[in-house]
């Protein structure tokens, strides 16, 4: 499975800021995810992020309020714009899987856990 | 999305029990199905997949039936151990639509 690695792995914020999460794979992917978890809750799915192409949304979410960044094949940042406490989520970063096993499959990274103050 | 639910919130079961948890999905399409098994403080970790095509794939320790005709997902898990202690989700289609998970407690 592929290595994901998130920064920052947590923070807490002032509303009204931004704050950009960066997710970065150690092999190439062409497909990556954003997800969203709120406390106790599932995870939700915010937008998929292909390389070379706009991120497409889910129901609920616009571009406006959480722009997403996909420079290359290993890379990608999801910005929570204008915080509300609302936004206060585990925002997880996820990837496709490997042409080997499965590209159906998705592994997850560790998350980042954002407190709106 | 889809919807994807779970029938019950939280399972506690002793150790070295099997442990059973459902999960109901409302796609008659999807053809592709994942567990996830989500430890506190960390990312959602892959246990087991199955295609619409089969009706039982069993892993280490866990099982994982189809029932396409209710729309029924289920995951066992055999001699529940204190490390099995997560939620699970079940997971459907590509990108995934999570169901709510269940929270699974393994007493020793």
């Amino acid at each position: 499975s592929a290595v994901i690695s998130q920064k920052p792995s947590r923070d807490i914020c002032q509303r009204g800021t931004s704050l950009t999460i960066q997710c970065q794979v150690d092999s190439q992917v062409t497909m990556m995810f954003w997800y969203r978890q709120q406390p106790g809750q599932s995870l939700t799915l915010i937008a998929t992020a292909n390389q070379g192409s706009e991120a497409t949304y889910e129901s609920g979410f616009v571009i406006d309020k959480f722009p997403i960044s996909r420079p290359n094949l290993t890379f990608s940042t999801l910005t929570v714009s204008n915080m509300s406490p609302e936004d206060s989520s585990i925002y997880l970063c996820s990837v496709e899987g490997s042409r080997v096993i499965s590209l159906d499959t998705q592994y997850f990274g560790p998350g980042t856990r954002l407190t709106v103050l | 999305g889809e919807s994807v639910g779970l029938h019950l919130p939280t399972l506690s079961v002793q150790e070295g029990d099997n442990s059973i948890i459902n999960c109901a999905y409302s796609n008659s399409a999807s053809d592709y199905f994942i567990w996830y098994k989500q430890e506190s403080g960390k990312g959602p970790q892959f246990i087991i997949d199955i295609r619409s095509n089969m009706d039982k794939r069993q892993g280490q320790r866990v099982t994982v039936l189809l029932n396409k005709t209710v729309k029924h997902l289920s995951l066992q898990i055999a001699a529940t151990q204190p490390g099995d202690s997560a939620v699970y989700f079940c997971a459907e289609n590509h990108p995934f639509y999570f169901g709510t998970g269940t929270s699974l407690t393994v007493i020793p």
